[in-house]
């Protein structure tokens, strides 16, 4: 397994456009977080599945954006109308929660998409 | 909310040693990360500590926590220019999963060869 891997690396949209974005985590991993990080700031948390079920979604998620993870394996994001502001690298990491052990306390980031807005 | 600040950049010398500082809000983090984000990488677990220690030593690596300060640093001893990064830190409610982790702003070291 080679990590986890997110695709496209870069994005560049039009104001207005939808754009969609892939995460393939680590194969064994149940769970699958969504962050965005923005210049000069740590990640923030968007949303989480674990295999399949959408647990929890921040307020940071407006109604243009979704997620799904339909096989409890890879995930998509999508944006829907985007907007300047949506501007970010769009972080995707994955967990083996419950399993015990280092592996509930350790987080395995992709390398993100970054997306300019125009 | 919870809150985490560090410093946005700190430059050494090879060789010299590094000490990145953290300050964080919740006082009931359990766990504290700290967390290397390479150019073009993701970000890595470089390490972490359990909220009832005070200090935690791996290899080149010494965490130390002042839980009644709220403060945590990351020391790197020897530091080479491949330590050249952003550091995060984060801290852990373990309310069982990574989505209550907050991550600090980040602090960008820079090696001087």
């Amino acid at each position: 397994d080679t990590g986890v891997s997110q695709n496209p690396r870069h994005k560049i949209t039009k104001r207005g456009q939808n754009v969609t974005f892939r995460c393939d985590p680590i194969s064994e991993h149940n769970r699958l977080y969504w962050y965005r990080q923005t210049l000069g700031q740590g990640p923030e948390f968007l949303t989480y599945f674990q295999n399949e079920a959408q647990l929890e979604k921040s307020r940071l998620l407006s109604d243009r954006f979704s997620a799904e993870r339909p096989k409890g394996s890879f995930s998509t994001l999508e944006i829907q109308r985007t907007e300047q502001g949506d501007s970010a690298m769009y972080l995707c990491a994955s967990t083996t929660y419950g399993t015990g052990g280092l592996g509930d306390t350790e987080a395995f980031f992709g390398q993100g998409t970054r997306l300019t807005v125009v | 909310g919870e809150d985490v600040e560090q410093s946005l950049f700190l430059s050494v010398r090879e060789g010299d040693s590094s000490v990145i500082n953290c300050t964080y809000t919740d006082s009931s983090s359990t766990y504290l990360y700290w967390y290397k984000q390479e150019p073009g990488a993701g970000l890595q677990l470089l390490t972490y500590i359990f909220s009832n220690m005070d200090m935690k030593q791996d290899q080149r690596l010494t965490v130390l926590l002042n839980k009644k300060d709220k403060h945590l640093s990351l020391r790197i001893a020897d530091t080479q220019t491949g330590d050249s990064a952003i550091y995060f830190c984060a801290e852990d409610p373990y309310s069982g999963g990574y989505q209550k982790v907050t991550f600090g702003t980040g602090t960008k070291l820079q090696v001087i060869p």
